[in-house]
């Protein structure tokens, strides 16, 4: 079993919908929980981090995070074809005064069709 | 200078040659990372530098040779690399130690990456 799974996507969305990108992982000590989006080329950014159950959000994104069920998304309202990338969860199974051991999943490819 | 730097952006390297990647922080963090991204394949952690001191290596071939002089700067040493090894190659930073998120934060930030080719 893969630490942090994503589907790989390709996830297509029209421009203006709501895209749900998803991610399990294995180990339930896990503490804190981000998303990054990379484009084509680039170096990951930070979107959301996120530490407690349930949602936060900020501006057009939301991450929900469930720890019972290992479960963290991501939703973009409002797609636009700007967010087209590759969106790639990411677990910090280490306390977070021990230095960041980040494990990511393999990304999630999304498409927005204007 | 603004964030977290890499130097060279792009690298061509032959099999018995030796290089460097240089990485810099200006974010006041103390820890430090390399990844490796190969493609379709997960962000790979290399190596992890606390406090100048090195923390974790995730079982690096030797020929791949960290060093981390102070706080801000981070080497990556390469020699007698493998056409195998070609992947974007980046470097982060964050702090640690701070309050227990989300109060503090465990936030990594990104370089841009140095693309390497090994011929």
């Amino acid at each position: 079993q893969k630490e942090v799974e994503q589907n790989s996507g390709p996830l297509s969305v029209p421009e203006g919908a709501i895209a749900s990108l998803n991610c399990t992982y294995s180990d339930r000590v896990s503490q804190s929980f981000f998303w990054y989006r990379q484009y084509s080329g680039k170096s990951p950014e930070l979107i959301m981090s996120i530490y407690s159950n349930g949602d936060k959000e900020d501006g057009r994104f939301t991450a929900q995070l469930n720890k019972a069920s290992q479960y963290v998304s991501l939703l973009i309202r409002d797609s636009q074809p700007s967010d087209s990338a590759t969106y790639l969860c990411a677990v910090n199974n280490r306390g977070y005064n021990q230095g960041g051991k980040l494990i990511f999943g393999q990304g999630t490819e999304l498409s927005v069709k204007p | 200078e603004t964030g977290v730097t890499q130097t060279p952006r792009h690298l061509v390297m032959g099999m018995t040659n030796k290089k460097s990647l240089k990485c810099e922080q200006h974010l006041g963090h103390n820890a430090m990372y390399w990844y490796k991204q190969s493609a379709k394949k997960p962000l790979e952690l290399m190596f992890v530098y606390n406090f100048k001191e090195q923390t974790e290596n995730n079982s690096v071939p030797s020929r791949f040779s960290p060093e981390c002089p102070n706080s801000s700067h981070l080497f990556l040493h390469l020699h007698t690399l493998q056409p195998e090894d070609s992947a974007l190659y980046l470097c982060a930073s964050s702090q640690v130690g701070l309050a227990r998120p989300p109060r503090g934060t465990d936030t990594q930030y990104f370089g841009p990456g140095t693309r390497l080719t090994v011929l």
